[in-house]
């Protein structure tokens, strides 16, 4: 079946423009996670939805940053006055539960990442 | 402030042998421990994991090693082979459902 799908796979902007990533989930999967990794760097955590419940946001690491989860699927990572420092890979991962299972059967699966470059 | 730390950037290991890439935690709080594999241009995939009640995990060549009092893991490959060459994320969460923490991931490169 069809994995997390996430467009583009690039985005070229220039310093003090808005851009908006998209994440396709898996078909069912309630939990969906936006991380992003710098060049050199690991996976830093951005936000987490899962269902209904309000969004951990405690990896945004500004206002500028914003996410939403429309339907319950697919979700839109929203970068405001984009910075040099923003560029990353932005990855989006989903997971078919978040409360309950275990690792090894409700893990998270990763989209391709976005590669987002700020001129 | 690193909750979860890979020290060693990259390793390289000869084809057949065994990899040992290590990670360690600092928060007491997290239970569940699971490793991603990473190739270029492609997203992370999962590799493993083990819950804090056990201590080992193994899952054909991959075994995953947890010392609780240590705030240690490890994940053994053994035989190695040249299409493990791969990044390696390590993760932690606290009760499952959480979000991940993940570390800064270590680069193998398995010589053939």
């Amino acid at each position: 079946g069809a994995g997390v799908s996430q467009s583009p796979s690039n985005k070229v902007t220039e310093k003090g423009k808005d851009v908006e990533l998209r994440c396709d989930p898996i078909s069912g999967h309630t939990a969906l996670y936006w991380y992003r990794q710098s060049l050199g760097q690991g996976l830093e955590f951005l936000i987490y939805f899962q269902g209904n419940s309000a969004p951990d946001k405690s990896g945004l690491p500004s206002d500028r940053f914003s996410a939403e989860r429309t339907g319950g699927s697919v979700s839109t990572l929203t970068i405001q006055r984009t910075q040099q420092e923003d560029s990353a890979v932005y990855l989006c991962a989903s997971r078919l539960q978040g409360t309950s299972g275990s690792p090894s059967t409700d893990t998270q699966y990763f989209g391709p990442g976005t590669r987002l470059t700020v001129l | 402030d690193q909750q979860v730390k890979q020290n060693s950037p990259s390793l390289s290991v000869q084809e057949g042998r065994i990899s040992i890439l290590n990670c360690d935690y600092t928060n007491s709080m997290f239970d569940y421990f699971l490793w991603y594999k990473k190739y270029p241009a492609e997203g992370p995939t999962f590799l493993i994991s083990i819950s804090s009640i056990k201590d080992k995990n193994e899952d054909g060549r991959f075994t995953v090693f947890l010392n609780k009092s240590a705030k240690h893991l490890s994940l053994h490959i053994v035989p190695s082979q040249p299409g493990d060459s791969a990044v390696y994320f390590c993760a932690a969460s606290g009760a499952w459902g959480q979000n991940f923490v993940f570390g800064p991931g270590t680069r193998l490169s398995v010589l053939p």
